[in-house]
């Protein structure tokens, strides 16, 4: 079954340190991938999206992502965090333009 | 913009009872999503639209889940009758269409006790 995997459920990075969050989709055709990151109480916003070309992506808010399909992974990253950035992030894929799958989640700590 | 708009925002009914959510997608989207989001199963699609029309309705739990959209502009998800184990956040989303990126509403936290 098609499938997305984040294997970090919690991470805490100190503000200024980079960021790498991990995210491996199951084997088959290339998806469509995507970042989205939920604060509290809220929805999800989209940071960033791989359909195809460069496999570097850049997002809102300072973040970036490479797909590797060697890998078959969707890391997204930042140089140096904000406080502002905990929250929780969720990889999610398509592999027929519609039917999104998510990953569980990476929720981020940021230590002052 | 507005973004998509749903409602209620929290919802806290008694088992057996009714529960409709409502959700209004962004404007000229014509693809749009109900999902679920639980602790134990993450996030879930239930149900998807297109131009109106149910194309997926393989992620709805059980014949007590329905969805309905009459326009462009509505769609309501209906539980009847609820139950504890339907306490979740449910999210709804809408698109431009195939591959297009899915916009998400504020969600509504609903509570079955």
């Amino acid at each position: 079954a098609q499938s997305v995997t984040q294997p970090d459920i919690h991470i805490t990075v100190s503000e200024g340190a980079s960021l790498e969050l991990r995210c491996n989709y199951s084997y088959g055709a290339t998806p469509y991938l995507f970042w989205y990151v939920q604060s509290p109480g809220q929805g999800l916003q989209l940071l960033l999206k791989y359909f195809s070309g460069d496999t570097l992506v850049q997002g809102i808010k300072g973040f970036e992502a490479e797909f590797k399909r060697s890998q078959s992974s969707f890391n997204l990253r930042k140089p140096s965090v904000h406080w502002s950035d905990a929250a929780e992030y969720f990889c999610a894929a398509t592999w027929d333009g519609n039917k999104l799958v998510f990953g569980a989640g990476t929720i981020l700590r940021v230590k002052s | 913009d507005a973004g998509v708009i749903q409602s209620p925002r929290h919802e806290v009914t008694e088992m057996g009872q009714e529960v409709t959510l409502r959700c209004k997608p962004i404007s000229g989207h014509n693809s749009l999503f109900w999902y679920r989001q639980t602790m134990m199963r993450g996030l879930e699609l239930l149900i998807y639209f297109n131009n109106n029309v149910p194309i997926d309705d393989s992620g709805m739990p059980e014949d007590r889940f329905s969805a309905k959209m009459p326009n462009a502009s509505f769609s309501t998800l209906k539980i009847q009758p609820s139950e504890p184990r339907d306490s979740a956040v449910y999210f709804c989303a809408s698109s431009l269409g195939d591959t297009d990126t899915q916009y998400f509403g504020p969600g509504t936290r609903l509570t079955v006790l």
